[in-house]
């Protein structure tokens, strides 16, 4: 079954900075979607980035990218340039191939705090 | 902005009360999606559509029931609340990543439940 852990519940970091965050998944399929999503507090979850597995480049969405190493099943988040409103909860989802549907299998969260 | 909309945002409700919560998108996605989440913590699929007069369980058990009438409208039903149906409710529509669509989620703002 799959599976996607994300190890760290809880990170901060002051404005400005870079900060990772990781995904590692469990699957043994080989043509897949992995997104990122965010939710700030009391609103609305939105899609940061999504990377297809069959892609062999990073995907990158301005100040977000993200380290795919399919081999080691991980998929990092890098925000550069920390800015306040990244503070949120960031969920790493991983989706199943068309057979099963295309469901989602989400990660537990990590909740990302920048500090002024 | 995401045109998925969900009634009520907040509902305080004593025990064994029937209540609906609303879920409306107009992007005519035929996915349609009810997760379960207390604050700060990961998401429970409870309830998922494929399409009109199409309702599947999600991995979470709830004691909720959902309908799918029309492709815009998808509604979630407690026919008697209880304290511990207290939590958060995201409704969210997608399209498959095939033909051009990424296989992203939209969700809406959520609707907070409190039951007393």
């Amino acid at each position: 079954a799959q599976t996607v852990t994300q190890s760290q519940p809880e990170m901060s970091v002051q404005e400005a900075e870079t900060v990772t965050l990781s995904c590692t998944y469990d699957t043994s399929e080989n043509n897949y979607y992995l997104f990122w999503y965010k939710q700030p507090p009391s609103r609305q979850m939105i899609l940061v980035i999504r990377q297809e597995a069959y892609k062999q480049q990073n995907a990158t969405e301005n100040r977000f990218s993200v380290n795919f190493q399919k081999a080691a099943k991980s998929f990092s988040l890098k925000i550069s340039d920390s800015q306040l409103g990244d503070t949120a909860m960031y969920f790493c989802a991983f989706m199943k191939p068309i057979y099963s549907n295309y469901q989602l299998i989400w990660g537990a969260g990590t909740k990302l705090i920048i500090k002024p | 902005e995401a045109d998925i909309y969900q009634t009520p945002r907040y509902l305080v409700i004593g025990t064994g009360k029937k209540i609906t919560l609303e879920c409306s998108q107009t992007m005519g996605h035929d996915k349609m999606y009810w997760y379960q989440q207390d604050p700060g913590m990961e998401l429970h699929l409870i309830h998922y559509s494929y399409g009109v007069n199409s309702t599947e369980k999600g991995d979470l058990s709830s004691e909720s029931t959902v309908s799918r009438i029309r492709t815009e409208h998808f509604p979630l039903t407690l026919e008697s609340a209880r304290p511990s149906h207290t939590s958060q409710y995201l409704c969210a529509s997608s399209e498959p990543p095939t033909g051009g669509d990424t296989g992203e989620l939209f969700f809406g703002e959520g609707s907070r439940l409190t039951v007393l």
